[in-house]
């Protein structure tokens, strides 16, 4: 079974410019998470989408940070424009729907803003 | 203060030893309880999930958990080099909306 996939790996970016990040998640997987890991800490939920709804966007930065799941299968974040504080790894997951479903992780988008 | 509070370590062990990793959690609505190790470079992956209070053990790994003290633990015996990585603890109403804590590095020294 294929995993999470999530592109690209890495990305180096200037203040102020824009970043997308793409993710496909497990097929089958109708939830779909956005999280930003900081150097040093612990995934922190941005959004959640259950097939191409918001379930949870409570804590994503919307003056900055987009998100879109148009057909409920791939999904896009999107920053712009970008600050030095952004910089983190974030982490795509999926998982089926469900109170039990655990949720699977891709390997991430390492973003430095420099 | 943070709904899931993980002491950072760093922790380094002998190959054989016992590790002992904790969290604690504030909101008493939680019900589910993870352990996710996460390798450098890599996504974090489910280790050990537990549902409200009690024991869980597959084979080296045991969690642990107690709503009475809001304390999570994981144990890991005979522990090998292959274990070195960051351990993080989750917890939630749901399996599926989270919230981590901070992560303990662990390595384990041949």
């Amino acid at each position: 079974e294929a995993g999470v996939a999530q592109s690209p790996r890495y990305k180096i970016i200037e203040k102020r410019q824009s970043v997308a990040f793409w993710c496909n998640p497990i097929s089958g997987h109708a939830t779909l998470y956005w999280y930003q890991q900081i150097l040093g800490q612990g995934p922190k939920l941005l959004i959640q989408f259950q097939n191409n709804g918001v379930v949870d966007d409570s804590q994503l930065p919307k003056d900055r940070f987009s998100a879109e799941r148009l057909k409920g299968v791939d999904s896009t974040l999107k920053i712009q424009p970008a600050k030095l504080e952004d910089s983190a790894v974030y982490l795509c997951a999926s998982s089926m729907v469900g109170g039990k479903a655990e949720a699977f992780f891709g390997q991430g988008t390492r973003l430095t803003v420099v | 203060q943070k709904e899931v509070e993980q002491d950072p370590g760093p922790l380094s062990v002998p190959e054989g030893a016992i590790v002992s990793l904790n969290c604690t959690y504030s909101n008493s609505a939680f019900q589910y309880f993870m352990w996710y190790r996460q390798y450098s470079r890599k996504g974090p992956e489910l280790l050990m999930y537990t549902y409200s209070s009690g024991n869980k053990e597959d084979g080296r790994f045991t969690a642990q958990v107690d709503k009475s003290s809001k304390y999570i633990s994981l144990f890991i015996r005979d522990s090998q080099p292959s274990d070195s990585a960051t351990y993080l603890c989750a917890s939630g109403q749901g399996a599926q909306k989270l919230v981590f804590g901070q992560g303990t590095r662990l390595t384990i020294n041949p």
